[in-house]
């Protein structure tokens, strides 16, 4: 598979826990981004990353967010001391620079489920 | 800022019949267009994009959007609808002439697409 992979697939964590989430993207994208959708809403913006160099981040990224990408390929995001409103799909993206690259769109994985109890 | 409308939660079309899912948008200069399909326990698949040039556009599985700038608008439409095209839809813009450096998408809430058979 291809495609951009995340895992894990689903996590359960305490109110209090960090949790960390792992996003690989296509091999030859140089652009990654973080999005995060709760239940009946669009994905929503969290930050982007254009090879190891994180150019934006939302204020929905609060202090608790942390997100990298070391070396320009896979990237992490940790949440700590997690609460509940922190509960969501987080979806992670990439695609390729340039005006025909951001033409094609961003290509999303499957996404993480978390759950905060 | 940008933003994205998708007026109807929910469409309901019988099979064979054609479809509409209807998007306004809201951005400064000229927008970059998506839109995103999404399966149960599935990621966003890319279904086409409008970034200039013809206002209609073809994408994947038959569907196509048309483009119109006075209405802003960027409505989905298939000619006949399958059963297999029930999904949840959602329409996406990015600003060209947004702040430099950002290349968030805004997505709207969705629509849930049934068709009937």
């Amino acid at each position: 598979d291809t495609g951009v992979s995340q895992d894990p697939r689903h996590k359960i964590t305490k109110r209090g826990q960090n949790v960390t989430f792992r996003c690989d993207p296509i091999s030859e994208h140089n652009r990654l981004y973080w999005y995060r959708q709760t239940l009946g809403q669009g994905p929503e913006f969290l930050t982007y990353f254009q090879n190891e160099a994180q150019l934006e981040k939302s204020r929905l990224l609060s202090d608790r967010f942390s997100a990298e990408r070391p070396k320009g390929s896979f990237s992490t995001l940790e949440i700590q001391r997690t609460e509940q409103g922190d509960s969501a799909m987080y979806l992670c993206a990439s695609s390729l620079g340039g005006v025909g690259g951001e033409g094609a769109g961003a290509f999303f994985g499957q996404g993480t489920r978390l759950t905060v109890v | 800022a940008q933003s994205v409308a998708q007026p109807e939660d929910q469409v309901n079309v019988a099979e064979g019949n054609p479809l509409t899912v209807k998007c306004t948008y809201s951005v400064s200069g000229n927008p970059y267009l998506f839109w995103y399909v999404q399966y149960p326990n599935r990621g966003l698949q890319f279904l086409l994009k409008y970034i200039t040039g013809d206002n209609l556009v073809k994408g994947s599985y038959g569907f196509e959007a048309e483009f119109n700038k006075s209405q802003t608008s960027f409505h989905l439409k298939k000619p006949s609808a399958l059963v297999s095209d029930s999904a949840l839809y959602f329409c996406a813009v990015r600003g060209f002439l947004s702040r430099a450096g950002s290349y968030q998408l805004t997505f709207g809430k969705g629509t849930k697409l049934s068709v009937i058979p």
